[in-house]
């Protein structure tokens, strides 16, 4: 199994821009989130999803949007992209439960200019 | 108010030595607790669930009090690979989000 993927690994995006992190898990979880971590603040949750066409917002949701058709796949999209959005994203996945094991993807480090 | 709290450290111990980490939490109601290792520019990895009676897994033991609203981590007999930050996570009644304490760094030195 690849667990969970992420791409790209790295990105540089103007302010105004838009782009998708994409994030891939083959493990058959339902459960599927977004977090950012910034210096200081450890991750904060954006978004997350129980299932295919169910998405939930976290802590921090302003600026980005998600969707779940798949099982497999939880896209993260920036609109119009901000130099306060400047982080290490990092998708995760579980099976439902708040006592389940989260798999973390690898990061996607997004630098705004 | 932050929902888990943590000290950043740095903490630097030698080889051998017993290191102890705390964290509290603020939701009363919290469900579940677990500790988590990131290594440097890495993705987090569980190191452990932390359960009501406490827990152990050779060199790390866990505990929970949750009159106190803490959870604690104590490592004996250090290694240098013991060296990370390490994230204590809470879940929250809800069970569908989890909230990260900002980490510990942990240096184990020779």
């Amino acid at each position: 199994n690849a667990g969970v993927t992420q791409t790209p690994k790295f990105q540089v995006l103007k302010t105004g821009q838009s782009m998708t992190l994409q994030c891939a898990q083959d493990m058959n979880h339902e459960y599927m989130s977004w977090y950012r971590q910034d210096p200081g603040m450890g991750l904060r949750l954006i978004h997350y999803s129980v299932g295919a066409g169910i998405t939930d917002q976290g802590e921090v949701p302003n600026g980005y949007n998600v969707s779940r058709s798949t099982t497999e796949d939880f896209p993260l999209r920036l609109l119009s992209a901000a130099p306060s959005q400047t982080s290490v994203y990092f998708c995760a996945s579980s099976y439902v439960g708040g006592g389940e094991t989260q798999y973390f993807g690898p990061g996607t480090r997004l630098l705004v200019l | 108010r932050k929902e888990v709290e943590q000290d950043p450290g740095p903490f630097n111990v030698p080889e051998g030595a017993t290191v102890a980490f705390n964290c509290t939490y603020s939701n009363s109601a919290s469900q579940s607790f677990f500790w988590y290792r990131q290594d440097c520019r890495k993705e987090p990895k569980l190191l452990m669930s932390v359960y009501s009676s406490g827990n152990e897994d050779g060199r790390f033991t866990a505990q929970l009090n949750r009159a106190s609203q803490y959870i604690s981590l104590l490592i004996r007999d250090s290694k240098l690979s013991d060296s990370a930050t390490y994230l204590c996570v809470v879940n929250m009644d809800t069970g569908n989000q989890f909230y990260f304490g900002t980490g510990t760094s942990l240096t184990v030195i020779p």
